[in-house]
């Protein structure tokens, strides 16, 4: 059974530092996506994955793949309050449904 | 594009009574996927359809759920009977083949009192 788990759970950080979440999956997937969840909002994708040592960027956020070790990390570079959210993995499972973590929520003080 | 549409966002209601929750995919999309989200269990999948047929409902906790899809541009998800158990955000995302990037609509925040 596919299993995919985030570190850590809950993360709270002050402005301008750097963080790193983790998420690692327990069996082979083709592709790693990660998404956003505002509070009381829907999720919103923000990578997708699809080869070993892919890496994408957007702003602040750089998210990685190493498939070999079965680990996404995204890195939170001189972070700000707007980026406040819970971050979800999710990797292929069996018939094509997404397999999820738990999300990581992330309060980022001023 | 309008995105994944859900209606209604809010839904109150007591014990015993239907819930027909309604999304409209993406056009062009041939995946939907209905989810439940509580702070206890987390994000949960119930149903899948690919080109409108369910390909996997084991997420569907009992036979009180009921989905169907009987076009390409819609769906529903019906709870009957409803009960408080059944409290929680109901999301809908489409994606345009399954092993594809998943987008969601707004959700639906469902009470059963």
């Amino acid at each position: 059974e596919l299993k995919v788990e985030q570190n850590p759970l809950f993360l709270s950080m002050q402005e301008g530092k750097n963080y790193t979440i983790y998420c690692n999956y327990s069996t082979t997937s083709d592709r790693l996506y990660w998404y956003r969840q505002d509070p009381g909002k829907s999720l919103e994708s923000l990578f997708v994955l699809l080869s070993n040592g892919a890496v994408k960027q957007e702003g602040r956020l750089m998210a990685s793949l190493d498939t070999k070790a079965r680990l996404s990390t995204l890195h939170i570079t001189a972070a700000v309050h707007d980026l406040s959210a819970t971050y979800f993995c999710a990797v292929d499972g069996s018939n094509y449904q997404l397999i999820w973590g738990a999300g990581t929520k992330l309060i980022i003080k001023p | 594009d309008a995105g994944v549409i859900q209606s209604p966002r809010h839904e109150v209601t007591e014990m015993g009574q239907e819930v027909t929750l309604r999304c409209k995919p993406i056009s062009g999309h041939n995946s939907l996927f209905w989810y439940r989200q509580t702070m206890m269990r987390g994000l949960e999948l119930l149903i899948y359809f690919n080109n409108n047929v369910p390909i996997d409902d084991s997420g569907m906790p009992e036979d009180r759920f009921s989905a169907k899809m009987p076009n390409a541009s819609f769906s529903t998800l019906k709870i009957q009977p409803s009960e408080p158990r059944d409290s929680a955000v109901y999301f809908c995302a489409s994606s345009f083949v399954a092993a594809d990037t998943q987008y969601f609509g707004p959700g639906t925040r469902l009470t059963v009192l």
